[in-house]
């Protein structure tokens, strides 16, 4: 599966839209952009994800580049309680979910 | 549905003890996956199975032994526990395809002195 890099930490204000990026540089052509988030201590969280067109549910949307080398995720408008750690993970799609690697994430800090 | 359950939720051990940690899904999911997650660190996957009796390795399995005699269940059994252990355990299951999340568990969270 290819490596993702995400910046360490990022702050919002609360209200406003959080955009986190994600750099895929070599992602292949059947892998997929997945999104999870991880909030306290709890286990991580699926949000959201896409082959190579955008995506939008409830939670977020994904926005991928055409290259399909770096995605976002935009939370529209974050609340206290999208703080939470935000990891990006590019894997073959019809493997299924059972090897999935995280990486180290995005802290995201959504301030009042 | 209950989802993903793990049991317990923490537990203390000496070093040299072993113990079950177990992991039980009501969803009929195929894929099973064990991770543990030291302090300020991200997921590291230790076992998986992606079926009854079918089990393989993660990035970091050594101290760990795992079965899958059921499609419900598939517990992690710490053979002699070390200090180096210490961590926050979850176990997440899965549908296969591409348009199926893994679903995680709430984690057990061990301490080996």
């Amino acid at each position: 599966d290819a490596k993702t890099t995400q910046p360490t930490s990022m702050d919002c204000a609360e209200g406003r839209a959080a955009n986190l990026p994600c750099n895929h540089s070599t992602i292949s052509g059947n892998e997929y952009v997945y999104w999870y988030r991880q909030i306290h201590s709890q286990g991580p969280q699926y949000i959201i994800h896409g082959l190579k067109n955008n995506e939008t549910n409830e939670m977020a949307s994904l926005i991928i580049t055409e290259d399909r080398k770096s995605s976002t995720l935009i939370l529209p408008h974050a609340t206290l309680r999208d703080t939470a750690v935000y990891y990006c993970i590019v894997r073959v799609g019809d493997t299924g979910g059972f090897k999935t690697i995280f990486g180290a994430g995005t802290r995201l800090f959504v301030k009042a | 549905n209950a989802g993903v359950t793990q049991t317990p939720k923490f537990q203390v051990l000496k070093t040299g003890q072993s113990m079950t940690l177990q992991c039980a899904q009501d969803m009929n999911h195929e894929y099973m996956s064990w991770y543990r997650q030291d302090p300020g660190m991200g997921l590291r996957l230790i076992h998986y199975s992606v079926g009854a009796g079918i089990t393989d390795q993660g990035e970091v399995p050594n101290g760990y032994n795992v079965s899958r005699s059921t499609t419900e269940d598939f517990p992690l059994r710490l053979l002699s526990a070390a200090p180096s252990q210490t961590s926050v355990y979850f176990c997440a299951s899965s549908s296969p395809g591409q348009d199926h999340e893994q679903y995680f568990g709430p984690g057990t969270r061990l301490t080996v002195t």
